[in-house]
């Protein structure tokens, strides 16, 4: 089946530090991948996805690359901002259109 | 991008009493709404999948008695948790969809606390 696993947080991180938010899937088929951010008292948004095995995406200075081989979709951005604080969800969309989600990443980015 | 708006964002009800959540599609019209919960420390669950003008489908394990899901018109799709108890307590979300299309858009979620 249909599944995605991400690392738990809470995630703390200094103004301009790297990050990173692992994430690795189980599917059938070859699901498309994505990212979605919710910022305090909104929706879901999203934030950036890939299709096909290679594939980066990017938006914001974030980027992910769907690695096939290690069933992996990993978010990074090199600089974070205050800004970015927010919980990040790791997806996938499988064959019926329907989304699986992690459980989310809580990060906090301090000044 | 398309906005989807869900109300309310936090509701705290007694036990036994019912509840319900509006999501609405504001600038498309939405085929199809999906409903999700998530429980502390765990994933965004599926629960349904709505198409306007029919009956939900529901996920495995979901009581359809239980979690009643109206789609009456294109714009608006609602939740209502009937006599709820505090195992209900989650985080509940909408998402909407336009036809022919791939993407689906999130409402803001709905906090229910059962007390």
């Amino acid at each position: 089946g249909n599944s995605v696993t991400q690392m738990e947080g809470p995630v703390t991180l200094s103004e301009e530090a790297f990050l990173t938010i692992n994430c690795t899937y189980t599917a059938t088929g070859y699901p498309s991948l994505f990212w979605y951010v919710q910022y305090p008292g909104e929706g879901l948004q999203l934030l950036l996805k890939a299709t096909k095995a290679d594939d980066k995406g990017s938006n914001k200075g974030f980027e992910a690359t769907y690695r096939k081989e290690t069933t992996s979709f990993h978010l990074e951005k090199g600089s974070v901002q205050v800004s970015d604080s927010a919980v990040y969800f790791c997806a996938l969309r499988g064959a019926g259109n329907q989304f699986y989600f992690g459980t989310g990443t809580s990060l906090t980015v301090i000044p | 991008g398309a906005v989807v708006s869900q109300h309310p964002s936090r509701v705290i009800c007694k036990s036994g009493t019912s509840v319900k959540i509006e999501c609405r599609s504001l600038d498309f019209q939405a085929t199809t709404m999906f409903w999700y919960r998530q429980f502390p420390k765990q994933s965004l669950m599926l629960m349904a999948t709505s198409n306007e003008g029919s009956k939900a489908t529901y996920e495995q394990g979901v009581e359809k008695d239980k979690f009643l899901i109206n789609h009456a018109s294109l714009t608006l799709s609602t939740l209502t948790v009937t006599s709820a108890h505090p195992e209900d307590s989650s985080f509940y979300i909408c998402s909407a969809r336009a036809g022919g299309q791939r993407e689906a858009f999130f409402g803001q979620g709905t906090r229910l606390t059962v007390v």
